[in-house]
């Protein structure tokens, strides 16, 4: 059973233009929602992430919009550089002492195009 | 910046052998974790530890075993590697009293041959 799911495998953006990844989850026990931004030799560098009780967080270029109702997330990256290019994990915790225990989407390849 | 630390990056091994995956953090972090990537695929959980002596199991059954005797370090053992271990090994801890980041190593590449 997939808790997390990203749907799209791959994203093409030219440099300059918006992306937006989208991650869906199940689990209504989640607390937190984090992207994670990955090459494939190293590890998983955080890049923003929201709480269940809020609906948007921004943090420079990278804005993250929750839907809690549709239990649905998206991260908006604007405007999208070369140096973007890489996968992009979503990935939910429960809250409480249970924090910090991951569930992870597929993943998603940005190509962001000079 | 985090301050996590994983060694060896990479590793080629023979079936049979005995490896330790070291990991150490210098935040000050109670709780660490072990994830593990194959490639192209999500990543899993497969032991998290929530303070010194404490060990569980996560949610990807693993033949691997872990330790916690200091609050820094975590390493993670196979006792007799095989080649479907190989694998992405990733070491991560988080402080919810220090914010709610996750912090990830750079990775273990391990192959047994």
């Amino acid at each position: 059973d997939q808790q997390v799911k990203q749907n799209s495998p791959s994203l093409s953006v030219q440099e300059g233009r918006i992306s937006i990844l989208n991650c869906d989850y199940t689990n209504s026990m989640f607390d937190y929602f984090l992207w994670y931004k990955k090459y494939p030799a190293e590890g998983p560098t955080f890049l923003i992430s929201i709480s269940s009780i809020k609906d948007k967080n921004e943090d420079g270029r990278f804005t993250v919009f929750l839907n809690k109702s549709a239990k649905h997330l998206s991260l908006h990256i604007v405007p999208s550089q070369p140096g973007d290019s890489a996968v992009y994990f979503c990935a939910a915790t429960p809250g409480g002492t249970s924090y910090g225990k991951l569930t992870f989407g597929q993943g998603t390849i940005l190509t962001v195009h000079p | 910046e985090a301050d996590i630390y994983q060694t060896p990056r990479y590793l080629v091994i023979g079936t049979g052998k005995k490896i330790t995956l070291e990991c150490s953090q210098t935040m000050g972090h109670d709780k660490m974790y072990w994830y593990q990537q194959d490639p192209g695929m999500e990543l899993h959980l497969i032991h998290y530890s929530y303070g010194v002596n404490s060990t569980e199991k996560g949610d990807l059954s693993s033949e691997s075993t872990v330790s916690r005797i200091r609050t820094e370090h975590f390493p993670l053992t196979l006792e007799s590697a095989r080649p479907s271990h190989t694998s992405q090994y990733l070491c991560a801890s988080s402080d919810p009293g220090q914010g709610h980041t996750i912090y990830f190593g750079e990775g273990s590449w391990l192959t047994v041959v």
